[in-house]
């Protein structure tokens, strides 16, 4: 049980354009979900955390505009790279919990490429 | 000061040997730790988590935790090959993960 995925699994996109991933809960309803960011050999950088129908609480430093966060439902979220440059490249990975639990579960993770 | 600090490695071992990996938390509210490894080129799997000091043992995984020393260790017994990944911990406090900065594990056969 527990399994998060995420799609696409890579992409890669022109400077200028936007790019959507989406994260999906398959057996469980996530409540909260989490979206990362990881550098080469770099531990993971949390963006945003987003509860379900509610507004994503960004990190200091992250962009709200540049990074779009949606949690429509209990089981999908996305994350929108609006106007994409080159330094946007990178893993991208989200997160999910349910409830009060204290673990999350992650998806298998997004390559960004911006060329 | 990172909420979690943890040794980046790498660590390199034969394989069958005992691995001992540690790190340590500044923030004392931290009830809850886990342990997640991570293949390269994929997302943290979620190895075992445990609540406030103790030990925990699943297989030949332990994770020990004692929040007297804000320290908390994960012990890998007859390690193997395929236990190559990078190793994260994580402090839990108030729905935000605080993860180390992970320490790869290199097991030769």
């Amino acid at each position: 049980g527990a399994v998060v995925s995420q799609h696409p699994s890579w992409v890669i996109c022109k400077s200028g354009t936007s790019v959507k991933i989406e994260c999906r809960s398959l057996d469980f309803q996530a409540t909260t979900m989490f979206w990362y960011r990881q550098f080469p050999k770099q531990s993971l950088m949390l963006m945003a955390t987003s509860n379900e129908g509610s507004k994503a609480t960004y990190e200091q430093g992250v962009e709200k505009d540049k990074f779009l966060i949606n949690h429509a439902s209990l089981t999908l979220s996305t994350l929108t790279v609006t106007s994409a440059h080159p330094e946007d490249s990178s893993f991208y990975i989200c997160s999910a919990k349910w409830g009060a639990q204290e673990t999350q579960y992650f998806g298998p993770g997004t390559r960004l490429l911006v060329l | 000061q990172k909420e979690v600090e943890q040794d980046p490695g790498p660590l390199s071992v034969p394989e069958g040997a005992i691995v001992s990996l540690n790190c340590t938390y500044s923030n004392s509210a931290f009830q809850y730790f886990m342990w997640y490894r991570q293949y390269s080129r994929k997302g943290p799997e979620l190895l075992m988590y445990t609540y406030s000091s103790g030990n925990k043992e699943d297989g030949r995984f332990t994770a020990q935790v004692d929040k007297s020393s804000k320290y908390i260790s994960l012990f890998i017994r007859d390690s193997q090959p395929s236990d190559s990944a990078t190793y994260l911990c994580a402090g839990y406090n108030f729905n935000k993960f605080y993860f180390g900065s992970g320490t790869k594990l290199n097991v030769k056969p």
